[in-house]
């Protein structure tokens, strides 16, 4: 365990259907990300919160829907998505606002759109 | 962000020493270097950080040459469990890192 913990662990959701992604940490880290690592890619980053206000969104379609409560948690949520979008989505979170000192990464949700 | 180029794969046996090295040319100042590892169906984990000269820890040596231009990640006495993708990450305490594809890296039996 890394103390990043995501739920479920695995996922499989029709283009139809709406799902929530959970993300949790409790090492009293100040920022959280999700990143989307398809198959054979590099690991591409989705979304940034810092003291659970947003502050960067690479571009992301408006299917996949970020919510930060506060910092502990973190969640992604679904909603119409397409094929392509089958892939592992992992959350991490950093001590500073961003990643220099370091991310901790939870084992992911392996999504798959069917 | 200063751009990285590391092998895509290596092969290595049990027992032996992995080096890796990542090209990292416009490095920055204030720029760190960053190693991670990533097994399958897991998220990256961190290994090591260094900004010059030499770094170790339990898990691994980092070699950074006086002019920062390119990096070495050193694993001692690798084996099965070793095997994984390496990712060299290059940037500062105030920037969100960039991932690249890695190095796969194979340990034979």
């Amino acid at each position: 365990e890394t103390g990043v913990t995501q739920t479920p662990r695995h996922l499989v959701m029709g283009m139809t259907n709406k799902k929530s992604l959970k993300c949790e940490q409790h090492l009293g880290h100040n920022a959280m990300y999700w990143y989307k690592q398809s198959a054979k890619k590099p690991l591409e980053l989705m979304f940034v919160y810092s003291l659970e206000e947003r502050v960067e969104n690479n571009s992301v379609p408006s299917r996949f829907s970020p919510e930060c409560p506060n910092s502990s948690h973190l969640f992604l949520h679904l909603h119409t998505l397409q094929p392509e979008d089958s892939a592992l989505y992992l959350c991490a979170s950093s001590l500073g606002s961003t990643g220099g000192e370091g991310y901790t990464f939870g084992s992911g949700t392996r999504l798959t759109v069917v | 962000l200063a751009k990285t180029t590391q092998p895509i794969s290596m092969d290595s046996y049990e027992g032996q020493e992995v080096n890796i090295t990542c090209s990292h040319n416009n490095i920055a100042t204030n720029d760190y270097i960053t190693w991670y590892q990533q097994f399958p169906s897991q998220g990256p984990r961190f290994i090591i950080q260094g900004y010059k000269t030499k770094v170790t820890n339990e898990v691994a040596s980092l070699f950074i040459p006086a002019d920062r231009k390119s990096s070495t990640l050193s694993l001692p006495r690798v084996s099965l469990s070793d095997t994984a993708v390496y990712y060299c990450l290059v940037g500062f305490h105030g920037q969100n890192f960039v991932f690249g594809p890695g190095t796969r890296l194979s340990v034979l039996p």
